[in-house]
């Protein structure tokens, strides 16, 4: 049974870096896709973007490019987040997943909420 | 990018109703849609997949079809635990969700 864990710090400073990771059990991150999704409270999805193992390459959604970087860490099963930069806007709860190439996002991690305030 | 649209955005319904939620896409994506239901302070739960194929473990009430832009989410006799907020997500280019739709006890 493939689980996802995400963890990191709850409280970012405006204008630092959020950084967030995800961790794997019953798979690994060489296969498959793995994708960050957030949610602002009370509001709907926004993909962030992916990091496939075998091509190296990282796909992200265009609205969050600038700011955004995924990575794998294959020596801990494990795949991370930094969007840099951050505002209150960024505040959500960010949930990672697993997926194949053109296709459905299953399963997610929990979700953690990260909160952008002085 | 390709823009999901979903109607309604809320919708009201009782127990035993029958009730459809549309997607619309932005341009032709074939059979490369999802549904997903999520319950508050939960994850999205995968309900379909490719349009219109149920995910192991979840009720048959749910149903999904449509190709190509138009797509329909089918719950065919609504039970307590079905009323959550339901999201399309399309896989065809990267990915993008539906603004989502929130069900409702009337």
């Amino acid at each position: 049974q493939v689980q996802l864990q995400e963890s990191g710090p709850g409280l970012v400073k405006p204008s630092e870096t959020l950084s967030l990771t995800c961790s794997v059990s019953g798979d690994s991150v060489r296969s498959y896709y793995w994708s960050w999704i957030r949610q602002p409270p009370g509001k709907g999805l926004e993909w962030i973007g992916y990091i496939f193992f075998y091509t190296g390459s990282t796909n992200y959604n265009p609205s969050l490019k600038s700011r955004v970087t995924i990575s794998l860490d294959t020596s801990r099963n494990q795949f991370s987040l930094k969007l840099n930069s951050v505002t209150a806007a960024d505040t959500a709860v960010y949930y990672c997943a697993r997926h194949a190439a053109r296709s459905w996002l299953d399963p997610w991690g929990q979700g953690t909420l990260v909160t952008v305030s002085s | 990018d390709i823009q999901m649209t979903q109607s309604p955005s809320s919708l009201s319904a009782s127990v035993g109703d029958r009730v459809s939620i549309t997607c619309r896409a932005g341009r032709d994506i074939s059979t490369y849609l999802n549904w997903y239901q999520q319950k508050p302070g939960r994850a999205p739960k995968l309900l379909i997949y490719a349009a219109s194929s149920l995910q192991s473990g979840v009720s048959s009430r749910f149903s999904g079809s449509g190709s190509g832009t138009d797509f329909t989410l089918t719950i065919s006799s609504l039970q307590p635990e079905d009323f959550a907020t339901y999201y399309c997500q399309q896989s065809y280019s990267t990915i993008t969700f539906g603004q989502g739709t929130r069900l409702k006890i009337k």
